[in-house]
């Protein structure tokens, strides 16, 4: 199993430019989820869905758009981006939680490094 | 909303030389605390789950365990391959909604 994995690694945009950050997993995950790290801060939550179809927002959203067509993939877009937006970018999937079944662990991919001049 | 603060931020050690990093956390209703690895350019690798005050889990070196306010990771006899940045995270809701801290780096030398 490949895991989680993340393309590109490396991505410079121009303010404005748009692009996708592509995420697939092969562990047959329903949860998968889009975080951003920056220096001094933890983990952000920006979009997550719970299956193919499904999303919603996290703490983080604006600027940022998601979709859910297959169990597999789960693309982040930026639809204009903006310095704010350099960061780095870490997608990661679980199996399905629900309150009565507890939290599984998060797999992550090895993120994009995001630069946006 | 949830808080979660870890402490030291950053934390060297001499190879051998056991310690503590901290996790508080501030929840209402926990339903999970995870403890995370994450080396230079790799994304964050799992390391425990704790659900309930009183909980302990081992690997290794680690041992994680968790009260009704706080987490502790302990380090018994670090190696300078333990080196990494140590992530804390609460759960509180369904879906896998996580909050994490910022992190403890830990660096431990020869």
């Amino acid at each position: 199993n490949a895991g989680v994995t993340q393309t590109p690694k490396f991505q410079v945009l121009k303010t404005g430019q748009s692009m996708t950050l592509q995420c697939a997993q092969d562990m047959n995950h329903e949860y998968m989820s889009w975080y951003r790290q920056d220096p001094g801060m933890g983990l952000r939550l920006i979009h997550y869905s719970v299956g193919a179809g499904i999303t919603d927002q996290g703490e983080v959203p604006n600027g940022y758009n998601v979709s859910r067509s297959t169990t597999e993939d789960f693309p982040l877009r930026l639809l204009s981006a903006a310095p704010s937006q350099t960061s780095v970018y870490f997608c990661a999937s679980s199996l399905r939680t629900g309150a009565q079944q507890g939290y599984s662990p998060l797999h992550f991919g090895n993120g994009t490094r995001l630069t946006v001049t | 909303e949830d808080q979660v603060t870890q402490s030291p931020e950053a934390l060297r050690l001499q190879e051998g030389e056991s310690s503590s990093l901290n996790c508080s956390y501030t929840v209402s209703g926990l339903r999970g605390l995870f403890w995370y690895r994450q080396d230079p350019g790799k994304g964050p690798e799992f390391l425990f789950t704790l659900y309930s005050a009183g909980e302990e889990k081992e690997k290794e070196r680690l041992k994680a365990t968790l009260t009704k306010k706080e987490s502790f990771l302990h380090i018994t006899a670090p190696k300078p391959e333990d080196s990494a940045t140590y992530l804390c995270a609460v759960g509180t809701g369904a879906n896998s909604k996580l909050t994490f801290g910022k992190g403890i780096t830990l660096s431990v030398r020869p």
